[in-house]
């Protein structure tokens, strides 16, 4: 079984601070985790992925994450936050190699607003 | 950008009649998915498809079926729609990567 904890539905930056979204995550076995954005009115798109390799992974538009297995943690972060990064962001779980049909389990999403 | 469309992409209804919606994928990969996304659920899995004709529930099942008779081609049913069932539908699609590509949805109101 899996799961994903996303802390805070709502988060509010000023232009140019940094960007900090959490994730918690629970898996029976080594996870593959991601983090997807949305824009309003469209679907997800994909920022980055861990699958084992490197536990910094870098993404789309400068943002970043890291694997922390003792804390069970795939934060997401950007060092200045842009008006266009404004979105929904959400950070999903898979079994990866370890389960069969690529199933993501989702967090509840967090909404970014960017203040001028 | 992944070739995945969905249609319709809005739909109203009324409560107790059938709905299909449909995902079309040109990348000929071999897993698709249904998803609904509900405000503070995130998204959740209602049904995933693993080849033709081979498919298996998710999370959120019930009240729902697929079918999927070419490999492009993945049908989402209600077969008697509730409001319950209001919602956004994404399909996403997956090759053996383990990445999914998410379709641009389909808003689902049933009165």
């Amino acid at each position: 079984a899996q799961s994903v904890t996303q802390l805070g539905s709502h988060v509010s930056v000023s232009e140019g601070a940094l960007v900090l979204l959490r994730c918690n995550y629970s898996s029976s076995v080594p996870p593959y985790l991601f983090w997807y954005v949305q824009y309003p009115n469209q679907g997800l798109q994909l920022l980055l992925k861990y699958t084992s390799a490197a536990t910094l992974v870098k993404g789309i538009n400068g943002f970043e994450a890291e694997f922390k297995k003792s804390e069970t943690s795939f934060h997401l972060t950007k060092p200045s936050a842009h008006m266009s990064d404004a979105a929904e962001y959400f950070c999903a779980v898979s079994p990866g190699k370890w389960g069969a049909g690529n199933m993501l389990t989702f967090g509840g999403g967090t909404r970014l607003m960017v203040k001028p | 950008d992944a070739g995945i469309t969905q249609s319709p992409r809005h739909k109203v209804t009324e409560t107790g009649t059938p709905v299909t919606l449909r995902c079309h994928q040109t990348e000929n990969h071999r897993y698709m998915y249904w998803y609904r996304q509900d405000p503070g659920h995130g998204l959740r899995l209602i049904h995933y498809s693993y080849g033709v004709k081979d498919t298996d529930k998710g999370e959120v099942s019930d009240g729902y079926s697929v079918s999927r008779s070419k490999t492009e081609d993945f049908l989402l049913t209600l077969e008697s729609a509730t409001s319950s069932q209001t919602s956004v539908y994404f399909c996403a699609i997956s090759p053996t990567s383990n990445e999914q590509f998410f379709g641009p949805g389909t808003r689902l109101t049933v009165l």
